[in-house]
């Protein structure tokens, strides 16, 4: 069965970077894309991209980039979300998410990592 | 960009119908996808493509769509229900997933 385990939470400083991860198993990890949704705390879910795990390529939300890094490592079926220049209103739950049997849909969600960014 | 548009909150009696909906330029000629979030808990899909619902989820969830406006309808709605419903849309313009703002569903 599908599943998306994420990496533990997270606190940082102001300024400072954080990687979150996100490894499947149960299927072929280079065979469907990984996204990545932000939800701020007490907020919705907005979708900030996604990650091509079989060529490494990487579509941003405008309101991202310059500040977003998705990558992967195909060995250990893991997709990584690196935020730079963290800020406090950076503070939310990052989730991953894959389609569901290649249709525009998210069927799978990893649980979600909090990071806090605060001084 | 696409804006999807829902109604902050909704509440029901148990045993009652729920209806949240999602508006959306003609979002009639977009598939629409349901996604239910407990708190703490990470979303789960339980409507897609307007009206199909994955294995495992009730009967009595279902949803339908036309015009303006998607419906995701709950029937004999139980306290489990209760928790934050998302609609989400592919927007074919520009390539993006888009989520509405989300509904609280309290059941009473």
């Amino acid at each position: 069965q599908v599943h998306l385990m994420q990496s533990g939470s997270e606190v940082k400083k102001p300024g400072a970077s954080v990687k979150v991860s996100c490894k499947a198993s149960g299927y072929t990890f280079i065979d469907y894309y990984l996204h990545w949704v932000r939800q701020a705390p007490g907020q919705g879910l907005e979708w900030m991209g996604w990650i091509n795990p079989n060529s490494g390529d990487t579509y941003y939300v405008q309101k991202f980039q310059g500040r977003v890094t998705m990558t992967r490592d195909t060995s250990i079926s893991t997709a990584y979300l690196e935020l730079n220049g963290l800020r406090p209103d950076d503070t939310a739950a990052f989730y991953c998410a894959r389609d569901f049997d290649h249709l525009l849909v998210f069927g799978y969600w990893g649980q979600g990592t909090l990071v806090t960014v605060s001084s | 960009s696409y804006v999807l548009t829902q109604q902050p909150s909704v509440s029901v009696a148990p045993g009652k119908t729920a209806r949240i909906t999602c508006g959306g330029n003609n979002i009639g000629s977009k598939s629409v996808h349901w996604y239910q979030q407990k708190p703490g808990q990470a979303p789960v899909l339980v409507i897609h493509y307007d009206s199909d619902r994955p294995s495992g989820v009730p009967e009595r969830f279902s949803g339908s769509n036309s015009g303006n406006t998607a419906t995701l309808t709950i029937s004999r709605v139980e306290a489990g229900d209760e928790a934050d419903y998302y609609c989400q849309v592919w927007d074919s313009s520009s390539d993006h997933r888009v989520f509405g703002g989300g509904t609280k569903l309290t059941v009473l």
